[in-house]
């Protein structure tokens, strides 16, 4: 079946490094993604990873993907107040076709204190 | 540029009625999709279209149904709303390039309450 497992809650200090874990089930995900989510908003996409890949870095984003374990991590390094929001780890459902279908986990509330 | 547009953006409505959420993509954008989020939870996804064309279809009653119309905007119909349908209603926009990423585009939702 298709799931996708995060931790509900991660808090750090201002200027720490944080890091987001999430398991997934469907091997045949092509693309991993990640999104940030704050009050009362829509979902804003902070990267992606094709799932040939090991890492991506995008300035103070770090996407680890260990195919084998089907586990990604998001690491954001010095990490801001502004960075306080729900993170949501989203893996492209597989299967025979391209429905266009998202499955997202239930979210990591991350509380930055200063 | 503008980015997806959704209306509107709060609704209330009692149990039985029906209810239409407008959805329009990013510029360029031929597919749009619908998720369904609860309060504390992720999204679910409901439908995707993609030139006017039902392209996939998540785990929800036929009281749901979805238009995409010529210019690539998109509606949501619910009809016979349950007080569970109260939710977050998000589109999304993206643009698939055959098999390859469908990176989708995300709007600021409507928020429905059913009463």
């Amino acid at each position: 079946g298709e799931d996708v497992e995060q931790s509900l809650f991660l808090s750090v200090r201002e200027g720490d490094s944080s890091v987001i874990n999430c398991t997934y089930t469907d091997s045949s995900s092509t693309y991993l993604y990640w999104y940030k989510q704050e009050p009362g908003a829509g979902l804003q996409l902070l990267t992606y990873i094709f799932s040939n890949m090991d890492m991506k870095q995008d300035q103070r984003l770090t996407v680890l993907l260990n195919k084998k374990d089907k586990h990604l991590s998001l690491r954001i390094a010095d990490t801001q107040t502004g960075d306080s929001a729900i993170y949501f780890c989203a893996e492209s459902g597989g299967g025979s076709g391209n429905t266009g279908k998202l499955i997202f986990g239930q979210g990591t509330t991350l509380q930055v204190k200063p | 540029d503008a980015g997806v547009t959704q209306s509107p953006t709060h609704l209330i409505k009692t149990r039985g009625q029906q209810v239409t959420l407008r959805c329009s993509p990013i510029s360029g954008h031929k597919s749009v999709s619908w998720y369904q989020q609860v309060l504390g939870q992720g999204p679910q996804f409901i439908f995707q279209y993609y030139e006017k064309e039902e392209r996939g279809r998540g785990n929800f009653p036929d009281r749901f149904s979805a238009r995409q119309f010529p210019n690539y905007s998109s509606e949501l119909n619910v009809n016979a709303l349950l007080l569970g349908d109260s939710a977050l209603y998000l589109c999304a926009s993206s643009s698939p390039a055959g098999g390859g990423t469908d990176t989708q585009y995300f709007g600021p939702g409507t928020r429905l309450t059913v009463l």
